[in-house]
């Protein structure tokens, strides 16, 4: 089955603080792995991509990191602010196949 | 440009009623795709449309259909609603089918009583 295990389910950081979210998939054959925001009441949002022949994407506060051998990437937020507070959901596909979403984590940052 | 419309975007049945929700894509755009969203389930891919096709279909029950009319406008239908099918419906739309990047509606959030 192609799945996406995404973890922590919940997430809180103190305002300026390092976010990291962390996801595993199991199908090798993925070659495109989006992170999507999503707020409440709004449906998510691409926030941003990364393919494996790169092992880290960053764009502006947002990187993400890919560990090919280990078939985990994860979302860092640098600097993280009380507007980041969201829900983040990692995903996965291959090809023109449908995108494989985690269950999301509902990050909270504080002040 | 408009982005992705979805109504209606509250709705309250009874279990064993139907319910039909509509997604109206962004102009230019042919490909709809529809999501479930629970909260213990993230992002359930329900099924696809492209050129008034269903091009792919997840693992839902034959109660779960749609169609997708020729202004690539679409619908999904529920028939003999669970308490169970209460979850978000989120429909996001593409240039091309499975195209990276997809957009998606605000959802129309669904309670069956």
């Amino acid at each position: 089955q192609q799945q996406v295990k995404q973890s922590p389910q919940s997430l809180i950081v103190q305002k300026g603080g390092i976010s990291i979210i962390n996801c595993a998939y199991e199908n090798t054959a993925f070659d495109y792995f989006p992170w999507y925001q999503q707020f409440p009441g709004k449906g998510p949002a691409l926030l941003i991509a990364i393919r494996p022949d790169v092992s880290e994407k960053k764009e502006g506060r947002f990187t993400i990191s890919f560990n090919k051998s280990a078939k985990q990437f994860s979302l860092h937020i640098m600097d993280s602010q009380p507007g980041d507070s969201a829900t983040y959901f990692c995903a996965g596909s291959f090809g023109n196949e449908k995108l494989t979403f985690g269950t999301g984590t509902r990050l909270t940052i504080i002040p | 440009k408009a982005g992705v419309t979805q109504t209606p975007r509250y709705l309250i049945k009874t279990r064993g009623q139907q319910v039909t929700l509509s997604c109206s894509p962004i102009s230019g755009h042919r490909s709809v795709s529809w999501y479930q969203q629970t909260p213990g389930q993230g992002l359930q891919f329900l099924f696809e449309y492209f050129s008034e096709t269903q091009r792919n279909k997840g693992n839902f029950p034959g109660r779960f259909s749609g169609r997708q009319f020729s202004n690539s406008r679409s619908e999904m239908n529920v028939s003999t609603l669970e308490l169970g099918d209460s979850a978000l419906y989120l429909c996001a739309s593409s240039l091309e089918p499975y195209q990276e990047t997809q957009y998606f509606g605000p959802g129309t959030r669904l309670l069956v009583l």
